[in-house]
C-alpha cells in the first residue's frame, strides 16, 4: 500500500482564521514533506521532516507552522494567511533520507479570502 | 545547482498516436530519475523510476530510459489513451546527497483527444 492520505481536501479560511492541514501514511516511511503547488507550476517545497526532525525549511513565512507528532503524521498549521497562500497543499513521504522516490497524498485545496 | 529541463507543452494528440515528453537534467553525481503524474484535480502518482544508467522504467504503458550520456530521461508510450490527459513531471533526486529533496521539472500538460 503506497497510500498517503490528507484533510480535509477543501478548506476555505479568512485571514484572521487558523487551522490546520493534516497527512497521515502508514507505510513506515520516515521522511515526510509539505510542498505548496500553484496553477499550472511544480510543487514547490516547503517543508521536510526526516527520522520526526524538521531538516529543511525553505525560508517558508512564520504563518506556516509545520508539526510532526509522530512518524505517520504530519501537520500544517496555518494562521493569518494572505489571499496569495492560496494553493493547493501537498504532502509527501519516502521511504528513508529524502534522496528516495516521494508519495504524494492528494491534495488540500486552499482557499484565503 | 541541478536542474530538470522538461519540453513545453501543451501537448495535444489523436487517441492511439505515439507519445514522446523529453526530459533532460543536470547534476553532479548519478541522480535517481522519476516521472510523476498529475491527472486533474489530484495529487502527484509516481509513474516510473530509474535509478542508474542504462535502467528502463515502465508502467501502464509508459517507459522511460535513464541515458547518461545524453542526461536524458524521455517519456514514451505508444498508444495514448483519452484517460492519459494529464500533466507529466519530470524530476530527479540526488543519491548519497543527505538531504537533497526531488527537483522538478516545470511539467508538461498533455491532452489525448478521441
Amino acid at each position: 500500500d503506497t497510500e498517503v492520505t490528507q484533510t480535509p481536501k477543501h478548506l476555505v479560511m479568512g485571514m484572521t482564521n487558523k487551522k490546520s492541514l493534516k497527512c497521515e501514511q502508514h507505510m513506515g516511511h520516515r521522511a515526510m514533506y509539505w510542498y505548496k503547488q500553484k496553477a499550472k507550476k511544480p510543487p514547490e517545497l516547503m517543508f521536510v521532516y526526516s527520522y520526526e526532525k524538521l531538516s529543511i525549511n525553505e525560508s517558508v513565512p512564520s504563518r506556516f507552522s509545520p508539526e510532526c507528532p509522530n512518524s505517520s503524521l504530519l501537520n500544517l498549521h496555518l494562521h493569518a494567511l494572505q489571499p496569495e497562500d492560496s494553493a493547493l497543499y501537498l504532502c509527501a513521504s519516502s521511504l528513508g533520507g529524502v534522496s528516495y522516490e516521494q508519495y504524494f497524498g492528494p491534495g488540500t485545496r486552499l482557499t484565503v479570502t | 545547482g541541478d536542474s530538470v529541463t522538461q519540453m513545453e507543452g501543451p501537448v495535444t494528440l489523436s487517441e492511439e498516436a505515439f507519445l514522446t515528453i523529453n526530459c533532460t537534467y543536470t547534476a553532479t553525481g548519478y541522480p535517481s530519475l522519476f516521472w510523476y503524474v498529475q491527472y486533474p484535480g489530484e495529487g502527484l502518482q509516481l509513474l516510473l523510476k530509474a535509478t542508474k544508467a542504462d535502467d528502463k522504467g515502465s508502467n501502464k504503458g509508459f517507459e522511460a530510459t535513464y541515458r547518461k550520456e545524453t542526461t536524458s530521461f524521455h517519456l514514451e508510450k505508444g498508444s495514448v489513451q483519452v484517460s492519459d490527459s494529464a500533466v507529466y513531471f519530470c524530476a530527479l533526486t540526488p543519491r548519497n546527497s543527505g538531504n537533497t529533496p526531488l527537483v522538478f521539472g516545470k511539467g508538461t500538460r498533455l491532452s489525448v483527444i478521441a
